[in-house]
């Protein structure tokens, strides 16, 4: 599996825009990327995916690489309702799993 | 609203108990899944079933059991061999690769 890095933490104010890294350098041509976002003992959510475009959502913007080793999940405005683990993935066509690391804790100030 | 409804959401196991747990969607979609999640950790996947009466074994499928024998519905047993079950689980669904996977709210099994 193509395997992707995040920092453990990042800490964004409230009402700015955040911008949460993520590398994958071993991607390939079959792995599409996805973001996923997980509060407390809830499921992750769906935020966005991309597989060479730049993405946007109502929640997101996701912009890739021209190389596609790293990707960035833009949250235009922060709020404290975005307080969340994020996870990068990278989703190969081919098979059916999704494979999670620990992705970034999210902290928003108010 | 449509969605992945998981059932109970707090278990508890005996010692030499199988347990089950509900998992239900109301989207559609042909595949289903399921995953472990230990604290502090990503989703491992248990199992997973991309059509009706089929599944698949994932990366952590010994002591756990799945049928499909409708499409909404995809329950999950953890069974007395499974040692260490004490985890948060979690059901998805998808329409297809490489489409989202929708997560339900999740089970806490615990041991008693």
């Amino acid at each position: 599996d193509a395997k992707t890095t995040q920092p453990n933490s990042m800490e964004s104010n409230e009402e700015e825009p955040v911008h949460l890294p993520c590398n994958h350098s071993t991607i390939s041509g079959t792995d599409y990327i996805h973001w996923y976002r997980q509060l407390p003992s809830q499921g992750p959510e769906y935020v966005i995916h991309g597989l060479t475009s730049n993405v946007n959502n109502r929640m997101a913007s996701l912009a890739i690489a021209e190389d596609r080793k790293s990707s960035t999940l833009i949250l235009h405005r922060a709020t404290l309702r975005d307080a969340a683990v994020y996870y990068c993935i990278l989703r190969d066509v081919r098979y059916e799993k999704l494979t999670f690391g620990t992705g970034t804790r999210l902290t928003i100030i108010p | 609203d449509g969605g992945i409804t998981q059932s109970p959401k707090y278990l508890f196991r005996k010692e030499g108990q199988n347990v089950t747990l509900s998992c239900e969607q109301n989207l559609n979609h042909d595949a289903m899944y399921w995953y472990r999640q230990d604290p502090g950790q990503g989703l491992r996947l248990i199992y997973y079933s991309q059509i009706v009466n089929d599944f698949q074994k994932g990366d952590i499928a010994e002591g756990y059991s799945v049928s499909r024998e409708k499409k909404e519905s995809f329950p999950l047993t953890v069974t007395s061999a499974q040692k260490n079950p004490t985890a948060f689980y979690l059901c998805a669904s998808s329409i297809s690769r490489p489409q989202p996977q929708h997560f339900g709210d999740g089970t806490r099994l615990s041991i008693l």
